[in-house]
């Protein structure tokens, strides 16, 4: 069974760092992009970063660009996400997502999601 | 950058309806359009690729329509378990949602 288990979330304080993990299970995890995709409690989505397979290629959203980092371990199955420079509208359920193969960054596969809270 | 719009935002219907939402790319897309179903507390589930595909165990009442800058999702048949709301996504950017109601 295809499965991300994402970690590393909680209360920060603006200005703050945090580090997301997400490990990755079920699928042969070295041969997919991976994304990580935000959610304001109550409102709606927003893709936040993703990475290719090999870790070669990294791409942010215009509002974290500078202040996140994307990586992954494929020795490790994980995908991480380091976030510096916290500010208050980085509060968000973060997920980390599998893209399906062969189409343009269709998400077929999602975590739970871990809450970060930025605030003091 | 892309804009997604979405309409409706909400909608109720009763179950056996057919029930339409819309997306609206401000600019071509090509077939590059993907749909989700969440449901309250739940992580999004892909439902639509490229634009028609109908992703492995959606039910068959779903299917999507539309190039360009113009797509359609629609249910065929509303089920109670279809309650939820609906986003379209391009790459990096989802639309604002559709929510469905009974």
């Amino acid at each position: 069974e295809v499965q991300m288990v994402e970690s590393g979330g909680g209360l920060v304080q603006p200005g703050g760092s945090l580090r997301l993990s997400c490990a990755a299970s079920g699928f042969t995890f070295s041969t997919y992009w991976m994304s990580w995709v935000r959610q304001t409690p109550g409102k709606g989505l927003e893709w936040v970063a993703n990475i290719k397979e090999d870790g070669s290629d990294k791409n942010y959203v215009d509002s974290v660009k500078g202040r996140f980092t994307i990586s992954r371990d494929n020795t490790k199955n994980s995908v991480y996400l380091q976030m510096n420079s916290l500010r208050a509208d980085d509060t968000a359920v973060y997920h980390c997502a599998r893209e399906k193969l062969f189409t343009a960054s269709a998400l077929d596969s999602w975590g739970r999601g871990t809450l970060v809270t930025v605030s003091s | 950058d892309i804009q997604m719009t979405q309409s409706p935002s909400s909608l109720s219907a009763s179950v056996g309806d057919r029930v339409t939402i819309t997306c609206q790319a401000s600019q071509d897309i090509s077939k590059y359009l993907n749909w989700y179903q969440q449901k309250p507390g739940k992580a999004p589930k892909l439902l639509i690729y490229d634009a028609s595909n109908l992703e492995k165990g959606v039910p068959s009442r779903f299917s999507g329509s539309g190039s360009g800058t113009h797509f359609t999702l629609t249910i065929i048949s509303l089920q109670p378990e279809d309650i939820g709301t609906y986003y379209c996504q391009q790459y990096s950017t989802f639309g604002p949602g559709t929510k469905v109601e009974i």
